[in-house]
């Protein structure tokens, strides 16, 4: 399967600051989603990242928060914009090489704690 | 709308028993897709197993089995003779058909704790 690095693998940030994840994959892959892990939760999708075009994000997630770019088949930059301690979560890049009949494949994650 | 109920929120065993995770969902798709991975503590995931909504054999890989039934909308996960290493959180997860964009719908997860 494909293997991908995410950066950073945690940081500690400031209220009313911004911070930029990166997900790097060593292949061209299908699709790439993000997605956030509260302390103690599952995991729920914030966005799909479509290549050369605006992500398609679910419910209750915005661009303004959360703007996503995929400049190519194997790289997606997410930003958590104006964080809040209530934006401290594990914040994770998946991957696909397939259709929906195909595993999703997980970064290591970025564990964000906002003070 | 698809759901992923996993009722069990925390198992502990002592090392050598069998641990059964419990995942039921719901779907009104026809074909679907269901998948469990595995968070240890360091937090990664990590994939173990898929199932096609037409597959219903069950399978057994190495201490691992899964029974999915589909006519109670189950899909059960059985760790044989558990070892230490076996602690972590555990997800059952659903998607849909291609159309509906390869989205991923996850349990609420079990933790699983094995004693030594």
């Amino acid at each position: 399967s494909a293997v991908i690095s995410q950066k950073p693998s945690r940081d500690i940030c400031q209220r009313g600051t911004s911070l930029t994840i990166q997900c790097q994959v060593d292949s061209q892959v299908t699709m790439m989603f993000w997605y956030r892990q509260q302390p103690g939760q599952s995991l729920t999708l914030i966005a799909t990242a479509n290549q050369g075009s605006e992500a398609t994000y679910e419910s209750g997630f915005v661009i303004d928060k959360f703007p996503i770019s995929r400049p190519n088949l194997t790289f997606s930059t997410l930003t958590v914009s104006n964080m809040s301690p209530e934006d401290s979560s594990i914040y994770l890049c998946s991957v696909t090489t397939g259709g929906s009949n195909q595993p999703q494949h997980f970064g290591d994650g970025t564990r964000l704690s906002i003070l | 709308a698809q759901k992923v109920t996993q009722a069990q929120t925390e198992i502990s065993v002592v090392e050598k028993e069998d641990v059964t995770l419990d995942c039921v969902y719901e779907t009104r798709d026809t074909t679907y897709y269901l998948f469990w991975y595995k968070q240890p503590p360091s937090g990664e995931l990590v994939f173990l197993i898929r199932r096609n909504s037409f597959d219903e054999q069950n399978e057994i890989s190495g201490r691992y089995s899964w029974n999915f039934q589909k006519s109670t909308s189950s899909f059960n996960f059985t760790i044989t003779a558990s070892q230490v290493v076996d602690s972590a959180v555990y997800f059952c997860a659903l998607s849909g058909p291609r159309a509906a964009g390869n989205k991923l719908t996850f349990g609420g997860g079990t933790r699983v704790l094995v004693k030594p």
